[in-house]
């Protein structure tokens, strides 16, 4: 069966630190991948997506960046944080194959507080 | 671009009565339609979906929802509701045979009292 790893659970970094968060997918191959933001009370914004290795499209303009280095490894990069990244990181897998009409499977999550 | 509207931020009801949570969508192609529920502190589970076919779909725990093509609603229900149903719940679009975007609503913050 499919899983997602997401990690770390919680993260506090100081300002202008950098961050790598990391998601890997097991058990499918060719996912479409996610990364979600979810800030208290503005639901959730798509960050990045990517359809295959190499190929990211971003949505939001922002001092993040991701990567998709191998075909289920998909990495959520700043190199100075602001306080304004502090939110919920949620990375996300879906069928490359059935699009979006199928199920879109999330991780657990990071915390991310920037102090 | 597809844009998702939840018109409650926040809805309290009793345990026991029916709630209904509404969601209304945007799009210039016919989408699909989603309903997720997140737990505090925890990823998203999907609760239905809408693909194509019968315009009522029922999913996990006792919801369902009715897709109205016309009103570009989505709104879910459940005739009764329990604790354990507190939760967000978000409603998602995304473009048949387009752009692999998911695009969420704000969420709809569920609380059921005793």
């Amino acid at each position: 069966s499919q899983t997602i790893h997401q990690w770390p659970a919680t993260l506090v970094q100081p300002v202008g630190s950098p961050l790598s968060l990391e998601c890997t997918v097991e058990g499918t191959s060719n996912p479409n991948l996610y990364w979600y933001r979810q800030a208290a009370g503005r639901g959730l914004q798509l960050l990045f997506y990517s359809v295959g290795i190499g190929q990211i499209s971003s949505e939001v303009p922002q001092n993040l960046s991701a990567s998709r280095p191998q075909d289920r490894q998909f990495i959520l990069s700043s190199k100075k944080l602001l306080l304004s990244d502090s939110g919920f990181y949620l990375c996300a897998w879906a069928s490359g194959t059935g699009g979006l009409g199928t199920e879109a499977f999330f991780g657990q999550g990071t915390r991310l507080t920037v102090v | 671009a597809q844009s998702v509207t939840q018109l409650d931020s926040q809805v309290p009801v009793f345990e026991e009565a029916p709630v209904e949570l509404r969601c209304n969508y945007s799009s210039s192609v016919s989408v699909y339609l989603f309903w997720y529920v997140q737990y505090p502190n925890q990823g998203l589970q999907l609760l239905l979906k809408y693909l194509s076919g019968s315009t009522l779909v029922k999913g996990i725990n006792g919801f369902e929802a009715e897709f109205n093509k016309s009103q570009t609603s989505f709104h879910l229900r459940k005739p009764s509701v329990h604790i354990s149903d507190t939760a967000e719940y978000f409603c998602a679009v995304s473009s048949q045979g387009g752009s692999e975007k998911l695009v969420f609503g704000k969420g709809t913050k569920l609380t059921v009292n005793p």
